[in-house]
């Protein structure tokens, strides 16, 4: 199976607060976990990515949680700010090639 | 350092027309990505090319999408004849290598009427 499934779609969240977005997969030879971030009219860009050999990786205020067992990852936004408003994609692949994409979730930060 | 270029930005073409894609990847970048990106969805993978050979094209349709990358740099992607369900936006990407981070270009968006 090649899926990886994202929820939710849309997400609203006050300034400051924690924006959390999961994501599920089911081939478990995925062994790369990246996160996009997309604005209207821009293609994706790299946000933060996961190897499975770690639980956690954090870049700043954004952070990856990762559950092997579970077939789970989940992005963490902390403080979010109105300059994060945007879409956000998981995707997971073997290798960092032929990504398989999540399908989006609309981040809404309210000032 | 310049990012992926493509273009044009936007295309509105009638249902059967053709139309052409144009991609410049990063400098030095070995591979080389097409992606269909429909509304409210992620990118989906078309076609991976490696220099200027194909690495998978099994996304493809191959009976209306072809795509070329022949001195191993700039590449084009064609559907011919167009449908309507071919509305999307078509996202480049390369990096160096098969395992190296992929960077985006701002896609071409095509309405099919």
């Amino acid at each position: 199976q090649q899926q990886v499934k994202q929820s939710p779609q849309s997400l609203i969240v006050q300034k400051g607060g924690i924006s959390i977005i999961n994501c599920a997969y089911e081939n478990t030879a995925f062994d790369y976990f990246p996160w996009y971030q997309q604005f209207p009219g821009k293609g994706p860009a790299l946000l933060i990515a996961i190897r499975p050999d770690v639980s956690e990786k954090k870049e700043g205020r954004f952070t990856i949680s990762f559950n092997k067992s579970a077939k789970q990852f989940s992005l963490h936004i902390m403080d979010s700010q109105p300059g994060d408003s945007a879409t956000y994609f998981c995707a997971a692949s073997k290798g960092a090639q032929k990504l398989v994409f999540g399908q989006g979730t609309r981040l809404t930060i309210n000032p | 350092e310049a990012g992926v270029a493509q273009s044009p930005r936007y295309k509105i073409i009638e249902k059967r027309q053709s139309v052409a894609f144009w991609c410049n990847p990063i400098s030095g970048h070995a591979t080389l990505y097409w992606y269909q990106q429909i509304l409210g969805q992620g990118p989906k993978l078309l076609i991976q090319f490696q220099n200027n050979g194909v690495v998978d094209d099994s996304q493809l349709p191959k009976d209306r999408f072809s795509a070329e990358r022949l001195k191993g740099v700039d590449s084009t992607l064609k559907i011919q004849p167009a449908k309507l369900e071919d509305s999307a936006v078509y996202l480049c990407a390369s990096s160096l290598g098969n395992y190296n981070e992929q960077f985006f270009g701002p896609g071409t968006r095509l309405t099919v009427l």
